[in-house]
């Protein structure tokens, strides 16, 4: 199973800032065939699914603002949060969905400084 | 819109069977795979299986091979997660999700149910 690590596994941001999430993979998810990593980032607030932020480690899924920003390639990737608002406060969750099972990381809690 | 609706929460002993529905409205529901996915309270999501709702096709996370059955209706647009010999540890809030990639199911999870809390308590 490909193993998902983020962090920190939690951090506090002031309003305003900026808010980064890191996360490797025991394995690449980038595929040799059509050069995709098969990597997303979700966000998840209390009593709620995840809600699909970032798919394919870089691209925006339709409505999510676009203060949130996806990058890297292979085991290395980010979440970042350019400026944070107050309903980004949230557990985020990366995935990989290149083989199964499919799996996630531990989550990061995001918090207001 | 795409929705998908879950039933409500179920209470089972353990070594009973919970059978869990999704209903998917909003999309052609046979163009799609539908994930399913467990989270226990405080933990990360865990992958439980799939289900290609075209062909029926499915692929089941080792964890829960044997134990775990996923099948879908058509006529219903509904897909269903039967877990047997539940035990305490699978007290959790259980998802479907569509794969945004259509039927080839190497995608992100685009849309999700509202979840299904199982309690197994004795």
């Amino acid at each position: 199973d490909i193993v998902m690590t983020q962090s920190p596994d939690s951090l506090a941001v002031s309003l305003g800032e900026r808010a980064t999430i890191n996360c490797k993979s025991s394995q690449s998810v980038l595929s040799s065939s059509n050069n995709k990593n098969y990597f997303g980032w979700y966000q998840q607030k209390p009593g709620q699914p995840p809600k699909l932020l970032i798919y394919w480690a870089s691209t925006r899924e339709s409505g999510v603002p676009d203060r949130f920003s996806g990058s890297g390639s292979g085991t290395d990737f980010t979440l970042t949060i350019s400026s944070l608002q107050a309903e980004d406060v949230a557990v985020y969750y990366c995935q990989q969905h290149y083989n199964t099972p499919r799996t996630f990381g531990q989550g990061t809690k995001v918090e207001i400084k | 819109q795409v929705q998908l609706v879950q039933s409500g929460p179920e209470v089972k002993e353990p070594g009973a069977s919970v059978k869990v529905s999704c209903k998917a409205s909003g999309y052609t529901f046979t163009n799609y795979v539908v994930h399913w996915v467990r989270q226990a309270p405080g933990q990360r999501p865990e992958w439980m299986g799939w289900i290609n709702i075209g062909n029926g096709n499915t692929k089941y996370s080792q964890q829960f091979q044997g134990r775990v059955t996923i099948i879908r209706d058509t006529s219903a647009n509904t897909a269903y997660m039967e877990l047997s010999s539940l035990r305490s540890e699978d007290t959790a809030v259980y998802y479907c999700a569509r794969d945004r990639e259509g039927s080839s199911g190497y995608g992100a999870f685009d849309y999700w149910g509202q979840g299904t809390l199982v309690t197994v308590s004795s």
